[in-house]
């Protein structure tokens, strides 16, 4: 079975670093476009950032400089470290899988989502 | 601010058909075919429901349905049912740094 599980949120204060793990189960990861979209307590979803099979990686503005998106292929999971957090940045996080044709093309629209883990950032 | 503008709100009896817009430019829904559209419960993850404008991934029903006409998309759902009360989000890739943008989101009541 396909399925993503995130952990690592918590509560951390602001300037604080998290790292987000994203456990792989029924696919490789690193086959596979991964990407973090989170959801602010009452808002709407935000793209933050994305990793392609070949390793590439892709951040969102607000985002850019402060998060790193990684693969450890040995454990199949995919994480997110958070570095100099603040306070908009309090959200649920979800990992997604990117939705592929059977001839390896991508659509940048995300098909497997995790439950999500939640992160505040407060003092 | 949203990247992608989105309705707040719809409504529609159960049975009848809504469509929900997405308007962005250029630079996202009007110039890739890479739109898709979510469905999310209250505290549940979202669920693709709409990718690559109007693929339908396997499992979701046929009463969904997307399209695109320049700068924007759009989802169609009919026969509406109660269990698709939820909130929908579009979203786009673009050729901004960001590489993927998302619409505010919009309430679907089903009256």
């Amino acid at each position: 079975e396909v399925q993503l599980v995130e952990s690592g949120g918590g509560l951390i204060q602001p300037g604080g670093s998290l790292r987000l793990s994203c456990a792989v189960s029924g696919f490789t990861v690193s086959n596979d476009y991964m990407t973090w979209v989170r959801q602010a307590p009452g808002k709407g979803l935000e793209w933050v950032s994305i990793i392609y099979s070949g390793g590439s990686t892709y951040y969102a503005d607000s985002v850019k400089g402060r998060f790193t998106i990684s693969r450890d292929n040995s454990k199949n999971t995919l994480y997110l470290q958070m570095n100099s957090l603040r306070a908009e940045d309090t959200a649920v996080y979800y990992c997604a899988r990117e939705i592929s044709s059977s001839q390896g093309y991508y659509y940048y629209a995300m098909d497997v989502w995790g439950q999500g883990t939640t992160v505040t950032v407060s003092s | 601010q949203s990247a992608l503008t989105q309705p707040a709100s719809v409504s529609g009896s159960p049975g009848q058909s809504i469509t929900i817009s997405c308007s962005g430019t250029s630079s996202d829904v009007g110039g890739y075919n890479y739109v898709s559209w979510y469905q999310q419960h209250p505290g549940k993850a979202p669920k693709l429901m709409i990718y690559d404008v109007s693929n339908r991934p396997s499992g979701v029903s046929n009463r969904f349905s997307g399209s695109k006409s320049g700068n924007t998309a759009s989802l169609t759902i009919s026969g509406l049912q109660a269990e698709d009360e939820a909130d929908y989000y579009c979203s786009s890739y673009t050729s901004s740094s960001t590489l993927v943008v998302f619409g505010g989101g919009t309430k679907l009541t089903v009256l």
